[in-house]
């Protein structure tokens, strides 16, 4: 059974540091997704890829984080520097074409600890 | 934005014995409800959705009921058994396909 893939599983930064995550969808996915779920609580979306193009990055705060999806395929998000409070989940899913009530697939995340 | 609420936080439960998991939102425009297991470790999986057009959907030991006019949403978990324990996450999206998810609930299955 196809499954998106994340890397690192763990990471553990000094504040001020960067770090990145990478993730692959499911072959053949166009619409791309990152969360973070902070511990307790649910996902919250930060951004959005509709293959190569961001479709909603509201949430994003774009003065510390970024997001790529360059060939409309595999995906990096980027936080530079790191704060204390991005201790958290961080999980990329992926959907066929991103249309209304559509399931969304989740990979395992990659859990982030910034000290 | 939407806002959902999910009740309770934890639930324990005795094996064999049905689960009961209570959501709320707050957009009435709100008309795909999916629920997520979640296990240790691991990202949350899809057990099962229901649709602003249906009132109850069946999934062998899992059930979902969605009142629209309450604007509220339920998953039972029915013969609970060890392998249930997990945080479910209820969650709720419109036309702008964007999910909003509650807070979870931490599943118990006391053998």
């Amino acid at each position: 059974e196809a499954e998106v893939a994340q890397s690192p599983r763990y990471k553990i930064t000094e504040k001020s540091q960067a770090v990145a995550f990478w993730c692959d969808p499911i072959s053949g996915h166009a619409t791309l997704y990152w969360y973070r779920q902070i511990l307790g609580q649910g996902p919250e979306l930060l951004v959005q890829f509709q293959d190569e193009s961001v479709v909603d990055d509201s949430q994003l705060p774009k003065d510390r984080f970024s997001a790529e999806r360059l060939k409309g395929v595999d995906s990096t998000l980027k936080i530079q520097p790191a704060e204390l409070g991005d201790s958290a989940m961080y999980l990329c899913a992926s959907s066929l074409y991103g249309g209304a009530g559509e399931t969304q697939y989740f990979g395992p995340g990659t859990r982030l600890l910034v000290l | 934005g939407e806002n959902v609420e999910q009740h309770p936080s934890t639930l324990s439960v005795q094996e064999g014995d049905s689960a009961v998991i209570k959501c709320t939102y707050s957009d009435s425009a709100s008309n795909y409800f999916p629920w997520y297991k979640q296990e240790l470790g691991k990202g949350p999986q899809l057990i099962i959705d229901i649709r602003s057009n249906v009132g109850e959907k069946k999934d062998q030991r899992i059930a979902v009921t969605l009142n629209k006019t309450a604007k509220h949403f339920s998953l039972h978990i029915t013969e609970t058994q060890p392998e249930d324990s997990a945080v479910y996450f209820c969650a709720a999206s419109s036309n702008d396909y964007k999910l909003s998810f509650g807070a979870g609930t931490t599943v118990t299955v006391r053998a």
